[in-house]
């Protein structure tokens, strides 16, 4: 079993829906949790960094993260095509700082 | 501005051919790391360093080894190369204060 797992899509939504991506892990000693955005060709590049269970906003984002069934998702709202992209989960240890990646749901926003 | 940078950005070479990607970041941070991607499988950390001559193994070192003479370099080397090398390389470097990870613009190798 994957420490993290992440569907790997494609996810193919219209423009303005509310995107769902998730990811859950096995280990309960992560404790920092992150979603990053790769768009093709380029790195990936840090959305949302949060370290406790319930959410956090900016702007469209939110991230949610429910430490007791070890879950975590990140909610677009308002989706735009310049959404579109793929979107990593990362957890960390902090003792290791080593990041643990999901494998990445790639994301189409449909004009 | 604040970046890593990576060089080449594309290398094809073959089996055996010693190389160096070179990793460079702008922001004093004392860690570092190198990651590869591959389909399906997500970034793995293949070497990390918390600071000048100090690295350590991620979870996939097998063919790799790296230096960390000075602060702001963090080259990753090949002795050897073999296909399944093959991959997207991302170097990382790590803000101590806040935790986030800023990643270079990769670098796709294809070993033949």
């Amino acid at each position: 079993q994957k420490e993290v797992e992440q569907d790997p899509g494609p996810l193919s939504v219209p423009e303005g829906a509310i995107v769902s991506l998730n990811c859950t892990y096995s280990n309960s000693a992560f404790q920092y949790f992150m979603w990053y955005r790769q768009y093709s060709r380029k790195g990936p590049e840090l959305l949302m960094y949060t370290y406790s269970s319930g959410n956090k906003e900016d702007g469209r984002f939110t991230a949610q993260v429910d430490k007791s069934s070890k879950y975590i998702s990140l909610f677009i709202r308002d989706s735009q095509p310049s959404d579109s992209a793929t979107y990593l989960c990362a957890i960390s240890d902090m003792g290791r700082r080593a990041l643990t990646f999901g494998s990445g749901t790639r994301l189409q926003v449909q004009p | 501005e604040a970046q890593v940078t990576q060089n080449p950005r594309y290398l094809i070479t073959v089996t055996g051919k010693k190389l160096t990607v070179t990793c460079s970041q702008n922001m004093n941070h004392e860690y570092m790391s190198w990651y590869r991607q591959d389909p399906g499988l997500g970034l793995r950390q293949i070497y990390y360093s918390m600071n000048v001559e100090v690295t350590d193994k991620g979870d996939v070192p097998e063919g790799y080894k790296v230096s960390r003479k000075e602060k702001r370099n963090f080259p990753l080397i090949l002795e050897s190369p073999s296909p399944n090398q093959t991959s997207l390389y991302f170097c990382a470097s790590r803000n101590d204060v806040n935790g986030e990870q800023y990643f270079g613009p990769g670098t796709r190798l294809t070993v033949t």
